[in-house]
């Protein structure tokens, strides 16, 4: 059982590239979600899927994407790398929305925008 | 807009001994939920304690317990016989129904040999 994955744990882009960060659950959970994570800040929301086929806007979801491609799988776009987006992105998965659900986080991803 | 506020940026202690956070939040909703996740050095986020806003009584998880005060709005966090493993970023997060955790902007605990 491995949780949350998430890959890949690095990745260097120059201004303008475009990637894709993946991010897969295995444990049946319905809710996922992409935080990102700036030098000596907490995490802040960018996307979130509540349930297969849908997906809604978090606090930062300017120059990003999302896909959830199935129930497992809810991969991160940046359609045209800048270096404001250099930041650790993490992804998380829940059973559901609900209030006291808890999130299970992936190891992060390190994204450096040069 | 919901806000979450750790007042200490760094607090350092001696192995064995019990080390406090603070944590305050802003809120005009009644029932919500609270959350201290650990970050070590790994990154990884790792789920502490969670507090139910309708339940008086205070969380515990073997050496971590919380102090809830919802008049308020405080959430501290208290680590109990202080481990080498301790260290790592603590953030305290709030979360509403539905859609996203609110997270502080941690503390790091330095727990000294």
């Amino acid at each position: 059982n491995a949780g949350v994955t998430q890959t890949p744990k690095f990745q260097v882009l120059k201004t303008g590239q475009s990637m894709t960060l993946q991010c897969a659950q295995d444990m049946n959970h319905n809710s996922m979600y992409w935080y990102r994570q700036d030098p000596g800040m907490g995490l802040r929301l960018i996307y979130y899927s509540a349930s297969e086929g849908t997906t809604d806007k978090g606090e930062v979801p300017n120059g990003y994407n999302v896909s959830r491609l199935n129930k497992r799988e809810f991969s991160l776009r940046l359609e045209s790398a800048a270096p404001s987006q250099t930041s650790v992105y993490f992804c998380a998965s829940s059973e559901n929305r609900v209030r006291g659900d808890t999130q299970y986080f992936g190891p992060g991803t390190r994204l450096t925008v040069l | 807009a919901q806000t979450v506020t750790q007042s200490q940026p760094e607090m350092s202690v001696q192995e064995a001994e019990t080390v406090t956070l603070s944590c305050t939040y802003d809120t005009s909703e009644s029932n919500y939920y609270l959350f201290w996740y650990k970050q070590p050095p790994s990154r990884q986020m790792i789920l502490v304690i969670r507090q139910e806003a309708y339940k008086q009584q205070n969380a515990t998880e073997n050496r971590f317990s919380v102090n809830f005060q919802k008049a308020a709005k405080s959430f501290s966090l208290k680590i109990s016989d202080s481990q080498l493993g301790d260290t790592a970023m603590y953030f305290c997060a709030y979360r509403l129904a539905g859609n996203k955790l609110t997270f502080g902007g941690g503390t790091r605990v330095l727990v000294k040999p």
